[in-house]
């Protein structure tokens, strides 16, 4: 079974500009959530999808957007970005997400963004 | 009080030993626990979750959970070179959203 799969792997951006990253979850995994890994504050929750539908969301600003379409495949957008949104960002597939916790998630290669 | 602590510094374990980290957390409704391996310059890889109080064993790995201590840890045994890496302790905070730590840096010595 092919793995979680995200592009581009590499993106170098000016500020102000925007940025989008693509991510194709596990076949048959209906839940992505994306992630924020930086040195200083290490792995961060960004928000989650499952059947098109933002379920949860972590304390980033609006400048950070996201969708999901019918066959599980999202998109997360940066708008006006700064020199602070460099980062790794990361995508995770799951199964049907629970209420009460979280399922096993599989993450993706990710997409190194650098920000000039 | 930070979600997810792994305080611990970089642990440097001889080839062959045990390497045991240690991670809490401050829910105490947490119902979801898992680790995860990250090599330098590579996306996180799940190596094990456990959801239940008590130990839960996959080859050279165990991790052990204590709900009512709020804490997690996880054994290697037989510690190889290819174990050295970056261990990262997450809990499942609702509807898929994992608060991860700052993770634990291992060198195995051959």
């Amino acid at each position: 079974k092919a793995g979680v799969t995200q592009t581009p792997r590499y993106l170098i951006k000016t500020r102000g500009q925007q940025v989008t990253l693509s991510c194709s979850p596990i076949s048959g995994h209906r839940s992505v959530s994306w992630y924020q890994q930086t040195p200083g504050q290490g792995l961060q929750f960004l928000f989650e999808y499952f059947s098109e539908t933002q379920r949860n969301k972590g304390n980033f600003p609006g400048r950070f957007s996201g969708r999901q379409f019918s066959n599980s495949r999202s998109e997360m957008n940066v708008s006006t970005l700064e020199l602070g949104d460099s980062a790794l960002y990361l995508c995770a597939s799951s199964t049907r997400p629970t209420s009460g916790g979280a399922n096993e998630q599989f993450f993706g290669p990710g997409t190194r963004l650098t920000v000039l | 009080q930070k979600e997810v602590e792994q305080n611990s510094g970089p642990l440097s374990v001889p080839e062959g030993a045990i390497a045991s980290l240690n991670c809490t957390y401050s829910d105490r409704v947490s119902q979801s626990f898992f680790w995860y391996r990250q090599y330098s310059g590579k996306s996180p890889e799940l190596i094990m979750s456990i959801y239940s109080n008590g130990d839960k064993e996959d080859g050279r790995f165990t991790a052990q959970l204590n709900k009512a201590s709020q804490y997690v840890s996880l054994l290697i045994r037989d510690s190889q070179p290819s174990d050295s890496a970056t261990y990262l302790c997450a809990v499942g905070r609702g509807n898929n959203r994992l608060a991860f730590g700052k993770g634990n840096q291992v060198v195995v010595i051959p």
